[in-house]
């Protein structure tokens, strides 16, 4: 199942912070973060594996909830390459290996 | 620094054509992934390989096949392609071994944008 995202859709200054959210109705296996500015590939960013795990550094970070169903990823005083579509993706376990990726959060800041 | 290429950065085909997407990886990994991207629908898997001569299908399948005959190559194959189709195409590579160890990060060409008329 297709994990989701929120917002779909966020304007930002420079400076202002940011905050995108990985939703899962099961507990997810682990959680990735994806970069991905217009007409590049997708760049990882970081990767959470445990419930109640924090990650990252003063601008870029990430956490993953105890239960595993929710990940958020924090934006702090934004810059202008921020922008592009974040993704959320996680490894379905069940069955075959397979990835699966959630709907995608576009972030524009602007000057 | 994992490389993986994939042929062409625009295409431009009719209805019916048989299309060709390549990809190449240069890092030796074990899996290879074809996803089509969409606005509003993310990136969704349409197949993989674990192994050469091993293929699943993923989530969209439907009018794709694919081709693996080399580890480090990955094609894609539109048998007819449709206006339906009209996509960016990216191809990804990951580490991870099927029951063991490695990594589940995904390293992604700069994709295909295809354009069936």
């Amino acid at each position: 199942q297709q994990p989701v995202q929120s917002p779909q859709a966020v304007i930002l200054r420079e400076g202002e912070d940011a905050v995108i959210n990985c939703s899962s109705s099961k507990a997810l296996y682990s959680v990735h973060w994806y970069r991905q500015k217009h007409g590049e590939a997708p760049v990882f960013l970081m990767i959470l594996l445990k419930g109640g795990e924090q990650k990252g550094h003063e601008k870029i970070s990430a956490s993953f909830n105890e239960k595993k169903q929710q990940s958020s990823l924090y934006l702090t005083a934004s810059q202008l390459s921020y922008s592009g579509t974040y993704f959320c993706g996680t490894v379905k376990t069940s069955g075959t290996y397979k990835y699966i990726f959630g709907t995608g959060t576009r972030l524009k800041v602007l000057a | 620094d994992v490389k993986v290429t994939q042929s062409s950065r625009y295409l431009v085909k009719r209805t019916g054509e048989k299309v060709f997407l390549e990809c190449v990886q240069d890092m030796d990994h074990e899996n290879m992934f074809w996803y089509r991207q969409d606005p509003g629908l993310g990136l969704r898997l349409i197949y993989f390989s674990y192994d050469v001569k091993m293929k699943e299908k993923g989530d969209i399948p439907e009018g794709y096949s694919v081709s693996r005959e080399k580890k480090e190559r990955f094609s894609l194959i539109l048998e007819s392609a449709s206006t339906n189709q009209t996509s960016m195409y990216l191809c990804a590579s990951t580490e991870r071994r099927l029951w063991g160890q490695g990594s589940d990060t995904q390293y992604f060409g700069p994709g295909t944008r295809l354009t069936v008329l």
